[in-house]
């Protein structure tokens, strides 16, 4: 069966620091991969999404980046983090197929910028 | 483009009572519409999914949830709530064009608190 991880669960940063999260599946080939931000009230804002390595699109144009060195892993990074860039961070992946494929999600990454 | 609106921020519901959460969506053709569930400092979670069809659909947890073309809703229910169920609730449409590797567009979600 397919997991999907996702670290750390939660992180305290600086203002100004660099941020690295990682997220990586298991049980399947070449999926789509999404990094998803919540923020309270306003569901989830796609951020990238990936349709194998080295693609990424990205959604809103903003403080953070993501890669995809693997098939699959994705990342995502910021060189220099701001206070709005706190919220929880979700990855999550599906099958090829289209839209009517569901997301799987990870458990978060919950990032408080200080 | 896709949207969706779940026009109820917050839902309070007995235990034991049964449980109807609205969703609307906006969609050129017949979408593929979903509902997730998210427990505090978790991932979301799929309940069930419509791609075409029988329009009742039945999901885990004893969910199920109705699509509506006319009305362009797809509503959850459940006939008995149990404590077990509060959490956030979130409706989500895809691209049935062909397409869709951006992902699921997602409603800004409802709260379910359960009364004892």
């Amino acid at each position: 069966s397919q997991t999907i991880h996702q670290w750390p669960a939660t992180l305290v940063q600086p203002v100004g620091s660099p941020l690295s999260l990682e997220c990586t599946v298991e049980g399947t080939s070449n999926p789509n991969l999404y990094w998803y931000r919540q923020a309270a009230g306003r569901g989830l804002q796609l951020l990238f999404y990936s349709v194998g390595i080295g693609q990424i699109s990205s959604e809103v144009p903003q403080n953070l980046s993501a890669s995809r060195p693997q098939d699959r892993q994705f990342i995502l990074s910021s060189k220099k983090l701001l206070l709005s860039d706190s919220g929880f961070y979700l990855c999550a992946w599906s099958v090829q197929t289209g839209g009517g494929s569901p997301l799987h999600f990870g458990n978060g990454t919950r990032l408080t910028v200080t | 483009a896709q949207s969706v609106t779940q026009p109820d921020i917050h839902i309070t519901v007995s235990e034991g009572a049964s449980l109807e959460l609205r969703c609307n969506y906006s969609y050129g053709a017949t979408p593929y519409l979903f509902w997730y569930v998210q427990s505090p400092g978790q991932g979301l979670q799929l309940l069930l999914k419509y791609f075409s069809g029988d329009t009742l659909v039945q999901g885990i947890k004893g969910f199920e949830a109705e699509f509506k073309r006319s009305q362009s809703s797809f509503n959850l229910r459940k006939p008995s709530v149990h404590w077990s169920d509060a959490a956030e609730y979130f409706c989500a449409v895809g691209d049935s064009s062909g397409g869709g590797a951006d992902g699921l567009t997602f409603g800004k979600g409802t709260h379910l608190i359960i009364q004892p």
